[in-house]
């Protein structure tokens, strides 16, 4: 079965630190990954993407990822309270246009 | 900004009864996409429609689920006969023509309540 998996949490980090979020994923077909942030009762949002090995920075954001690994990961730089949120990995299988979500990860921030 | 609109953002249903949930999906998109949540679990597919026509359907897209894109601009879908599992929050998404395929814009979603 196509699996995505993340640790649950929550992480929690002091405001200013960098958080570290974590994925893997079984299919080894798999060719786009996505960075997703979901807050509590919302819709998620497309925070970051990645399709090659290696690292792909985005303002406080860096996507890592790392296909012979099957792992993807995303650095939250200074974070902020604002980012507390459940973090979204997922993940586009082999030849597949839809996502496959891993359960996500709760980030908090405290202040 | 444009964004993609879900009607309604609650309901409450009987079990056995029909339930329609209707999405815009930002109008030069041309992917559409159904996703559900049951409360504290992952986002789950159910299907993606292009070209008026279902592309792709999971296992949790049974008999009683369908799909329609009955004018310009709408899309919705339909559970014919609603299950106490089928309480849950329903995400559209859609996605522009030359788009990345997950790079996906979503509903503010419908939460559907099956007593």
């Amino acid at each position: 079965q196509k699996e995505v998996e993340q640790n649950s949490g929550p992480l929690s980090v002091p405001e200013g630190a960098i958080a570290s979020l974590n994925c893997t994923y079984s299919d080894r077909g798999s060719q786009s990954f996505f960075w997703y942030r979901q807050y509590s009762g919302k819709s998620p949002e497309l925070i970051m993407s990645i399709y090659s090995n290696g690292d792909k920075e985005d303002g406080r954001f860096t996507a890592q990822l790392n296909k012979a690994s099957q792992y993807v990961s995303l650095l939250i730089r200074d974070s902020q309270p604002s980012d507390s949120a459940t973090y979204l990995c997922a993940v586009n299988g082999a030849g597949r246009r839809a996502l496959t979500f891993g359960s996500g990860t709760r980030l908090q921030v405290q202040p | 900004e444009p964004e993609v609109t879900q009607t309604p953002s609650h309901q409450v249903t009987q079990m056995g009864q029909e339930v329609i949930l209707r999405c815009v999906p930002i109008s030069n998109h041309l992917y559409f996409y159904w996703y559900r949540q049951i409360l504290g679990q992952k986002v789950e597919f159910l299907v993606s429609f292009y070209n008026n026509e279902i592309s792709e359907k999971s296992e949790i897209f049974d008999d009683q689920f369908s799909v329609e894109r009955p004018d310009g601009s709408n899309f919705t879908l339909k559970i014919r006969s609603t299950k106490l599992e089928d309480s849950a929050m329903y995400f559209c998404a859609s996605r522009e023509a030359g788009g990345l395929t997950g790079e996906l814009f979503f509903g503010e979603g419908s939460r559907l309540t099956v007593l």
